[in-house]
């Protein structure tokens, strides 16, 4: 069974940094690209960043370009989002998602996701 | 950025009806699309990607259909489960654009 599970959010002040984790479990994580995607309370999707297998492909959103950086750790099955700078207008709820093996890169399992709050 | 419009933003209808949806893109994205469907409290699910092929698992009742600037995602007959928001999302180009979302309520 595929499965993805989140880690690291929280509260956190404006400006200040927080690091996310995504472990995965039931499939060949090195085989596939791995994506994040927030959502704002009451908001809708918003892809932030991917990072392909072999770490030769890396995207961001214009919104987090700069600020977050995406890793991962094959050999642990992890996917990882720094976030730096934070401001309140990255509150959400951050979820981690695979890309589709072939085809398109749609995203064919998501974990649960992680909060993040950004206030004073 | 390739900008994604859905339409309608909400839709209310009732169990049995054929309902529609419509995505546009900004620019052409091929068959670069796909759609998910999000429950309350819960992590979107896919639904069809390329534009028109069903996910493993996913109900025959939704279809995709469109390329280049306009698709459409349909429930040929509601069921109650049926009831949720529903998202486009363009994969042609980074960064990859979500549709705002369509809520699709009980009527």
């Amino acid at each position: 069974e595929v499965r993805l599970v989140e880690s690291g959010g929280g509260l956190v002040q404006p400006g200040r940094s927080l690091r996310l984790s995504c472990t995965a479990s039931g499939f060949k994580f090195d085989d596939y690209t791995m994506h994040w995607v927030r959502q704002a309370p009451g908001k809708g999707l918003e892809w932030v960043s991917c990072l392909s297998w072999n770490n030769g492909l890396i995207a961001y959103a214009g919104s987090v370009k700069g600020r977050f950086t995406i890793s991962r750790d094959n050999a642990r099955r992890s996917l990882y989002l720094q976030m730096n700078s934070l401001r309140p207008e990255d509150t959400a709820l951050y979820y981690c998602a695979r890309g589709t093996y072939s085809g398109d890169d749609s995203l064919d399992y998501w974990g649960q996701g992680t909060l993040v709050t950004v206030s004073s | 950025d390739i900008q994604v419009t859905q339409s309608p933003s909400f839709l209310s209808a009732s169990v049995g009806d054929r309902v529609t949806i419509t995505c546009r893109a900004g620019q052409g994205i091929s068959t670069y699309l796909a759609w998910y469907q999000q429950k309350p409290g819960k992590a979107p699910k896919l639904l069809i990607y390329g534009a028109s092929t069903l996910q493993s698992g996913v109900p025959s009742r939704f279809s995709g259909r469109g390329s280049g600037t306009e698709f459409t995602l349909t429930i040929s007959s509601l069921q109650p489960e049926d009831f949720s928001t529903y998202y486009c999302q363009q994969l042609n180009a980074y960064p990859y654009t979500f549709g705002q979302g369509t809520k699709l309520e009980i009527k």
